[in-house]
C-alpha cells in the first residue's frame, strides 16, 4: 500500500516550457486534490476531482490543467510554463469530501515535486 | 486580512517544555477544524482534528474558541521529534475550500 505518490520529485523547467505531473492513489478515494505551497504560505487549492471524469476550479487554476480519466490517476498540467509557478506541489486525496460542512475526513498527501521555472 | 493567520514562530523550546500555538481565521461560519505537522521538505500529515468540546491525543492538546475564533495547540513535554511546522487548517462553509495557514515552525532542543 503506496498511499499517494507523485512523480517526478523534482523538475527544472524553461519559461515556455510545458510538463505534466502525474498523481497515483491505491486507497479507492474518490477525491483528489492539486495543492501549491509557497514560502510563508499556505497550501493553496490549484484545482480538485470528485471522481473518475469530473475535475473543477480551485482557489487558483490559471495556468494550469487537470485530468482524472482513472479513479487512481490526477494529472496536473502546466502549458506554458512560467517562473511563478516555480512552487511545491502536492496532490492528496481523501475517502470523503473535505471542506464540506462538517467533514472530519483526512486529506492523505503525496511526498510532493519541486519545480523549478527559470 | 488573512483567512487563517498563524504566528510563524519559530518557537525554540527545550525538551520538556510546554508550548501553546494559536490559529486565527476570519470566516465565524467555519465549520471544521485540523491541526497538520508537516517536517522539512516532507509532505503534510494529519496531527488532530479540532472539535467543540477540545479533545487530547496523548502529550497534545486541541481547543476551538469559537467566540474569539481562534484554534489553539498545546503541546506537553516537549520531544526532539515534535521538531517540525503545524499548520492550522480551516474548512470555511461553501464546500472544497480547505484553508490552511502558513504555518507555526517549531525546534525543541536536548
Amino acid at each position: 500500500n503506496a498511499g499517494v505518490t507523485q512523480t517526478p520529485k523534482f523538475r527544472v523547467l524553461k519559461t515556455g516550457q510545458s510538463m505534466t505531473l502525474l498523481c497515483a492513489q491505491d486507497m479507492n478515494h474518490e477525491y483528489m486534490y492539486w495543492y501549491r505551497q509557497d514560502p510563508g504560505m499556505g497550501l493553496r487549492l490549484i484545482h480538485y476531482s470528485v471522481g473518475e471524469g469530473t475535475t473543477a476550479k480551485g482557489e487558483v487554476p490559471d495556468g494550469y490543467n487537470v485530468s482524472r480519466l482513472k479513479k487512481q490517476n490526477f494529472l496536473l498540467g502546466l502549458e506554458s510554463a512560467a517562473p511563478s509557478q516555480t512552487s511545491v506541489y502536492f496532490c492528496a486525496s481523501s475517502y470523503e469530501a473535505v471542506g464540506l460542512a462538517g467533514a472530519t475526513d483526512t486529506q492523505y498527501f503525496g511526498p510532493g515535486t519541486r519545480l523549478t521555472v527559470l | 486580512r488573512k483567512e487563517v493567520e498563524q504566528d510563524p514562530g519559530p518557537f525554540n523550546v527545550p525538551e520538556g517544555a510546554t508550548v501553546a500555538f494559536n490559529c486565527t481565521y476570519s470566516n465565524s461560519a467555519s465549520q471544521s477544524f485540523f491541526w497538520y505537522r508537516q517536517d522539512c521538505r516532507k509532505e503534510p500529515k494529519l496531527l488532530m482534528s479540532v472539535y467543540s468540546s477540545g479533545n487530547e491525543d496523548g502529550r497534545f492538546t486541541a481547543q476551538l474558541n469559537r467566540a474569539s475564533q481562534y484554534i489553539s495547540l498545546l503541546i506537553r513535554d516537549s520531544k526532539l521529534s515534535d521538531s517540525a511546522t503545524y499548520l492550522c487548517v480551516v474548512n470555511p462553509p461553501g464546500g472544497f475550500k480547505t484553508i490552511f495557514g502558513a504555518g507555526t515552525r517549531l525546534f525543541v532542543k536536548a
